[in-house]
């Protein structure tokens, strides 16, 4: 089956700092990205939408300033944590789904612990 | 907006036995696709199943198949000969024709030895 492949896996960063997650499919084109984020023993909740070579449709609540999206290409989407907090910490994990898929492909995840 | 229910948060079964988890979902679309994930330890999330809603015929995937009810909007997951491997939490998920996907809170299903 297709191959997402997300990095980095674990990431601890500085409260203030920024962090960038990295989400590439290895096998197909991906026209279409997802990016989650899981609390704890949580559901996945969609951040938000991106399309290669347009702008990323956030979903409401989520802060396209602070949550940075470029899909610059067909197999890599990036994921930008600016000016993070502790509050940030979290489990990210990306999606990949190309223009003739019905289901999407998942990254490993990240595990974002901001101190 | 579309809204995906797993009413049991968590489930046990017996090694060897049967277990149904339980999903319904809300939408007023006619065209669309559902979907039952694993997430073991790992948080790698793993497509169990899928069916597509224009088929009447429920999905069957070796010992995973799924009862879909579409006027009823539901659609469950029966595992059966549950093996200590099925542990793990389960979500069914809602992909609409927009493309985006929703997912339930989840089940968390134990597998007795």
């Amino acid at each position: 089956g297709a191959v997402v492949s997300q990095h980095p896996s674990r990431v601890i960063c500085k409260s203030g700092t920024s962090v960038k997650i990295e989400c590439r499919s290895l096998d197909f084109q991906a026209t279409t990205m997802f990016w989650y984020r899981q609390f704890p023993k949580k559901s996945l909740m969609l951040m938000a939408t991106s399309n290669e070579g347009s702008k990323a449709t956030y979903e409401q609540g989520v802060e396209k300033d602070k949550f940075l999206i470029n899909h610059a290409s067909l197999t890599l989407s990036t994921l930008t944590v600016t000016s993070a907090h502790p509050e940030d910490s979290s489990f990210y994990i990306c999606s990949a789904r190309d223009h003739q898929g019905i289901y999407a492909f998942f990254g490993q995840g990240t595990r974002l612990t901001v101190v | 907006a579309q809204t995906v229910t797993q009413s049991q948060p968590e489930m046990s079964v017996q090694e060897a036995e049967t277990v149904t988890l339980s999903c319904t979902y809300d939408t007023s679309e006619s065209d669309y696709y559902l979907f039952w994930y694993k997430q073991p330890p790992s948080r790698q999330m793993i497509l169990v199943i899928r069916q597509e809603a224009y088929k009447q015929q429920n999905a069957t995937e070796n010992r995973f198949s799924v009862n879909f009810q579409k006027a009823a909007k539901s659609f469950s997951l029966k595992i059966s000969d549950s093996q200590l491997g099925d542990a793990a939490m389960y979500f069914c998920a809602y992909r609409s024709a927009s493309n985006d996907m929703r997912f339930g809170a989840g089940t968390r299903l134990t597998v007795k030895p």
